[in-house]
């Protein structure tokens, strides 16, 4: 199945600043997906990449406090900006897992952002 | 969104007791995923499944889909230390964007030895 690698693992970040996480995906895939969690509780989907068209968000998420690329079908980033101390949380990027639906889908080890 | 109920929602257990997680749904799903995250790391896929009423067993662990494909569960046998983690159930939803899994809120379990 695909393996994700996701940088960085871990950042501290004052307020008013911007960052942004990396994923290098080792095979193509057509689709990638950003999530946030909260330690310890579920996964909110926040947006999907698709390679050659703009991200489209969920409700609640807006491109310009989290813009993201997706230059090609291996790499993308999600930049959370203008950070306030309620964007702590953790940033998991995922696609799919290769095999079909039963591959399920392969997530990064994520991004734990806390802002100061 | 089609919701997912998971529960319980925290666990915490000895080393050598069995246990069951549920998934419910008032929507049908094509097909659940059960993952279990550890900290630190991203979650890993278990199992899918897929048909109503199958049952599917890896080592300790069974899953099963209920008839109606609204609800799915998660049972371990003879639990161990290494068992502990954040299990969540997730089905495919037609999102804004496409098609990308909707999570339950997740079952958080600790074994003691």
């Amino acid at each position: 199945s695909a393996v994700i690698s996701q940088k960085p693992s871990r950042d501290i970040c004052q307020r008013g600043t911007s960052l942004t996480i990396q994923c290098q995906v080792d095979s193509q895939v057509t689709m990638m997906f950003w999530y946030r969690q909260q330690p310890g509780q579920s996964l909110t989907l926040i947006a999907t990449a698709n390679q050659g068209s703009e991200a489209t968000y969920e409700s609640g998420f807006v491109i310009d406090k989290f813009p993201i690329s997706r230059p090609n079908l291996t790499f993308s980033t999600l930049t959370v900006s203008n950070m306030s101390p309620e964007d702590s949380s953790i940033y998991l990027c995922s696609a799919p897992g290769g095999g079909g639906i039963i591959g399920g889908y392969t997530f990064g080890s994520g991004t734990r952002l806390t802002v100061v | 969104t089609q919701l997912l109920e998971q529960s319980p929602q925290f666990l915490s257990i000895q080393e050598g007791e069995n246990l069951t997680v549920y998934c419910n749904s008032s929507s049908v799903f094509s097909s659940l995923q059960w993952y279990r995250q550890e900290p630190g790391e991203g979650p890993v896929l278990l199992v899918t499944v897929v048909t109503g009423g199958e049952v599917k067993k890896l080592k300790r662990l069974t899953f099963q889909f209920g008839d109606a494909r609204k609800d799915s569960s998660l049972h371990i046998t003879a639990a161990q230390p290494g068992d502990t983690g954040l299990y969540l159930c997730a089905g495919l939803t037609n999102s804004n964007s496409g098609y990308a899994l909707n999570f339950g809120k997740g079952t958080s379990l600790l074994v003691t030895p």
